[in-house]
């Protein structure tokens, strides 16, 4: 089945104690993208990546990190969480014939 | 930008009504694309309409696209309460690379 899986799915964690959102797909996609969405605001993209090692910022870069050692794989790196930072957070890749996007679950992150 | 805007921000219903949402954009677009989004979950991929298409359906959804005033709209026959939920669109440019962003959407709410 094709799908976008990222873990955790909910997180409480205390301002300063650095962490890690998973992000994994099995669809071959080279294209991969995290967003962030708060109330009244919409989706918010942080960063993307076209492909293997290739990385960009996206709206709201600050305080995050991104690697994208191989294909399948993209994780979001909050180095120093701020409460800022607390918020509905979703990664997507898509196809490259015609861009659908494949999301996954969200991850649900409150940082204190 | 590839954003589109979703209007109206809000639609509130009763159940057996239409409901249509608008979608407006900037650029010169290869295809556009559906996304609904329940409560707290990803993005799942509705529909997609080319830019050599006017209208296009698939079930109770009718998708229709102007392009020379860059809009799109999305229709839904007679709601279900299931509808419930944000729909937003994503135009894909016709040049450069494809960066998915998205607007705030329109939130839908189908009373019973």
């Amino acid at each position: 089945e094709a799908q976008v899986t990222q873990n955790p799915r909910y997180l409480i964690t205390v301002t300063g104690k650095k962490l890690t959102v998973t992000c994994s797909q099995n669809m071959n996609h080279e294209y991969m993208s995290w967003y962030r969405q708060d109330p009244g605001l919409g989706l918010r993209q942080i960063y993307y990546s076209m492909n293997v090692e290739v990385t960009d910022k996206g709206d709201v870069p600050e305080g995050y990190k991104v690697s994208r050692k191989e294909k399948r794989n993209f994780p979001l790196i909050l180095e120093s969480p701020s409460p800022n930072q607390t918020s509905l957070y979703f990664c997507a890749s898509r196809g490259t014939n015609t861009g659908e996007l494949f999301f996954g679950e969200g991850s649900r992150l409150t940082v204190l | 930008s590839q954003q589109g805007e979703e209007d109206p921000q809000a639609l509130s219903i009763q159940e057996g009504e239409n409901a249509t949402m608008n979608c407006s954009y900037k650029t010169s677009i290869n295809n556009l694309q559906w996304y609904r989004q329940n409560s707290g979950r990803g993005l799942v991929h509705l529909i997609l309409i080319r830019s050599n298409e006017r209208e296009k359906h698939s079930g109770r959804l009718r998708v229709t696209l102007d392009t020379s005033k860059k809009s799109s709209s999305l229709l839904i026959t007679a709601s279900r309460a299931a509808d419930t939920a944000s729909y937003f669109c994503a135009p894909r440019s016709s040049g450069g690379s494809y960066i998915p962003t998205f607007g705030r959407g329109t939130s839908l709410i189908v009373h019973p």
